[in-house]
């Protein structure tokens, strides 16, 4: 299974919106709702924002939604805040206890 | 609270081996999938491996298949990550991550595992 595509890069200024986006395949993205997108500081274990697809845990703010069309999930977050500069890493079920996750991608708050 | 404690990371020569624990506490571990995943230094994160609740059925990353060996003992809690034939490119921070709903809800602190000469 061939890792997730994201852009290496992303930015906006604090109370932008910005979306990363998340590009996959019809075997795994495309077919299956269990797309999933973290955030991870410098040193820090990943932490999860969204969960199949569109979900957010308890304790994640309202400011993080996920969508998605076709092979492409995207993150978007609205109101960016400076405490939102970190890695996000989308993940999808890539079937027969198979997972897959995208190569990260670094979001700067300008 | 949820805690996953990884242990046994360290140095290791190529072609060596090394066993990482993963203890878990503050919640029913038998009833939970879990997943190891690896994330290189300054690289991104990539899935190892996934074992069902009861330990039935175990995959792998292509990359790791054949050298290491997921199993688990619900009665200890615990999570355990055989690596065998262990290469350079196997360098990497180690996580253990309780599975749930097709995601990974909780991961622990990692253990580095280097592979060196």
């Amino acid at each position: 299974h061939s890792a997730l595509t994201q852009p290496p890069s992303a930015s906006g200024s604090p109370g932008q919106s910005v979306t990363i986006s998340c590009t996959g395949t019809s075997s795994d993205v495309g077919v299956y709702d269990y797309v999933s997108w973290y955030q991870q500081y410098p040193d820090k274990a990943p932490k999860l924002m969204i969960y199949e697809v569109t979900k957010r845990p308890s304790g994640v703010p309202d400011r993080f939604s996920g969508s998605k069309s076709g092979n492409t999930a995207s993150l978007t977050v609205s109101g960016l805040r400076a405490e939102d500069e970190a890695d996000y890493y989308c993940s999808s079920y890539a079937g027969s206890n198979n997972w897959v996750f995208g190569g990260g991608t670094k979001l700067t708050v300008l | 609270e949820v805690q996953l404690v990884e242990s046994g990371g360290g140095l290791v020569q190529p072609g060596g081996s090394l066993r990482l624990s993963c203890a878990a506490s503050g919640f029913n571990f038998r009833s939970y999938w879990m997943h190891w995943v690896r994330q290189a230094p300054g690289k991104g994160l990539v899935w190892v491996s996934h074992i069902l609740s009861d330990g039935s059925r175990i995959t792998y990353a292509d990359s790791v298949k054949g050298r290491f060996t997921v199993s688990r003992d619900n009665a200890k809690n615990t999570l355990y990550l055989q690596m065998n034939s262990l290469r350079v490119e196997d360098t990497a921070v180690y996580y253990c991550v309780r599975g749930w709903r097709y995601s990974y809800d909780y991961w622990g602190q990692g253990a580095l595992v280097t592979v060196s000469s």
